[in-house]
């Protein structure tokens, strides 16, 4: 079956170091999307995609890098992370066209800055 | 600027009665609605669809309604069952030719009482 998995899924990480949050997908979709989840601001966008060596910021894109160098990978990262970065992020996929937008979640990776 | 508000952080209802989660958009440009759902250390799953032609959609217990001229819409979950507490988080999305991702509103946590 086609899924979607995130690598690590917990990450203990200390301020000022760089972290590379793991996305891969088997369902050959052209769209991926990082989100974080937030308690009171729900999901936030933070890059997308529309297929190989497309990106795109979000609405929270700042202190974030992607980049996409094939179709199945979309990986997140934190350049230099800060405390505020603490969060749980999903990484989406979804096809493309007009038949609209159902996107399909991985199951998350809790990201803590000590 | 939230995009999506649910105004509900949380609901609580009795097993069998019915629930009704809302959800307020302000972007003209939205014409693709959907709802997930979240169990706690999951992705959020796909639950249900609306296309802004038209006002309701039904799939099993679960209806969306959207009203276009009030930039509302809601889920009724009817019956209530203990399996449907989770966070529910309503979505929306531009249709644009192969440009497509999900603003999300801040989610509600249902809670079905036994």
């Amino acid at each position: 079956d086609a899924e979607i998995t995130q690598s690590p899924r917990h990450k203990i990480t200390e301020t000022g170091r760089q972290v590379t949050l793991a996305c891969h997908q088997t369902w050959n979709h052209n769209n991926m999307f990082w989100y974080r989840q937030d308690l009171g601001h729900g999901l936030r966008l933070i890059h997308y995609s529309y297929g190989v060596q497309d990106t795109n910021k979000g609405e929270v894109s700042d202190g974030y890098s992607v980049s996409r160098s094939n179709t199945e990978d979309l990986p997140l990262t934190l350049e230099s992370a800060a405390s505020s970065q603490t969060s749980v992020y999903f990484c989406a996929s979804s096809e493309s066209g007009d038949r609209g937008t159902e996107a399909f979640f991985g199951q998350g990776t809790r990201l803590t800055v000590v | 600027d939230q995009q999506v508000k649910q105004n509900s952080p949380s609901l609580s209802v009795q097993e069998g009665r019915i629930s009704i989660l809302n959800c307020d958009y302000t972007n003209s440009m939205f014409d693709y609605f959907l709802w997930y759902k979240k169990y706690p250390a999951e992705g959020p799953t796909f639950l249900i669809s609306i296309s802004s032609i038209k006002d309701k959609n039904e799939d099993g217990r679960f209806t969306v309604f959207l009203n276009k001229s009030a930039k509302h819409l809601s889920l009724h979950i009817v019956p209530s069952q203990p399996g449907d507490s989770a966070v529910y988080f309503c979505a929306a999305s531009p249709i644009i030719q192969g440009a497509q991702k999900l603003v999300f509103g801040q989610g509600t946590r249902l809670t079905i009482n036994p």
